[in-house]
């Protein structure tokens, strides 16, 4: 079964940092670009960042950059985002997905709040 | 940054009823690079269509997609009860990949 499985999600002070983490299953991770969406409370759907295949190249929104990191294990089938400096407006679910353009598998999600 | 705006913001219809939801972005989307989701509480979204008019694997026919450059369509033949949630365009022609704000499907 084709599966990405997220965790990581916390409660954590502004200013502060988390790990997210994603391990996919299923099919050939190292085949795939992946990306990261998030969806804050009452809001809509809001694209974070993807990574290619090799990890080469990387994007972001605006939002996030400097602030946030994506990485990828291909070797532990894992996908990272390291976020620091955390803000209220960073609170969502955020999921993990297959593809860096449109979204094919999706994860059940990890919820981060920042909040003091 | 393109911008995405769907319509209407809400569609009330009942079931075997036909839905026509619209997106329309700020720019050109080249090589019709627009998917679309749905998205229900609590769940993932699921990819519904891709390239514009391509369905997803195990997606039913009764959802299609149409349009390019800057006007696309999703329509759903004939509303069944699980059909009933928000749907999303996205656009992923050009970076940051926007999504649009959502037109929800509820029940009349």
């Amino acid at each position: 079964e084709v599966q990405l499985v997220e965790s990581g999600g916390a409660l954590v002070q502004p200013g502060g940092s988390l790990r997210l983490s994603c391990v996919a299953s299923g099919f050939t991770f190292s085949s795939y670009w992946m990306s990261w969406v998030r969806q804050a409370p009452g809001k809509g759907l809001e694209w974070v960042a993807n990574i290619k295949q090799d990890g080469s190249e990387k994007d972001y929104v605006d939002s996030v950059k400097g602030r946030f990191t994506i990485s990828r294990d291909n070797a532990k089938n894992s996908v990272y985002m390291q976020m620091n400096s955390l803000r209220a407006e960073d609170t969502a679910v955020y999921y993990c997905a297959r593809r860096g353009s449109f979204a094919d598998i999706w994860g059940q999600g990890t919820v981060v709040t920042v909040s003091s | 940054e393109i911008v995405l705006t769907q319509s209407p913001g809400t569609l009330s219809l009942s079931p075997g009823e036909r839905a026509t939801l619209s997106c329309r972005a700020s720019q050109t989307v080249s090589s019709s690079n627009l998917a679309w989701y749905q998205k229900k509480p609590g769940q993932a979204p699921r990819l519904l269509i891709y390239g514009a008019s391509s369905r997803a694997t195990g997606i039913r026919d009764r959802f299609s997609g149409s349009g390019s450059g800057t006007d696309f369509t999703l329509t759903i033949s004939r509303l069944e009860p699980e059909d009933f949630a928000v749907y999303y365009c996205q656009q992923y022609a050009r970076s940051p990949f926007t999504f649009g704000p959502g037109t929800k499907v509820d029940i009349k």
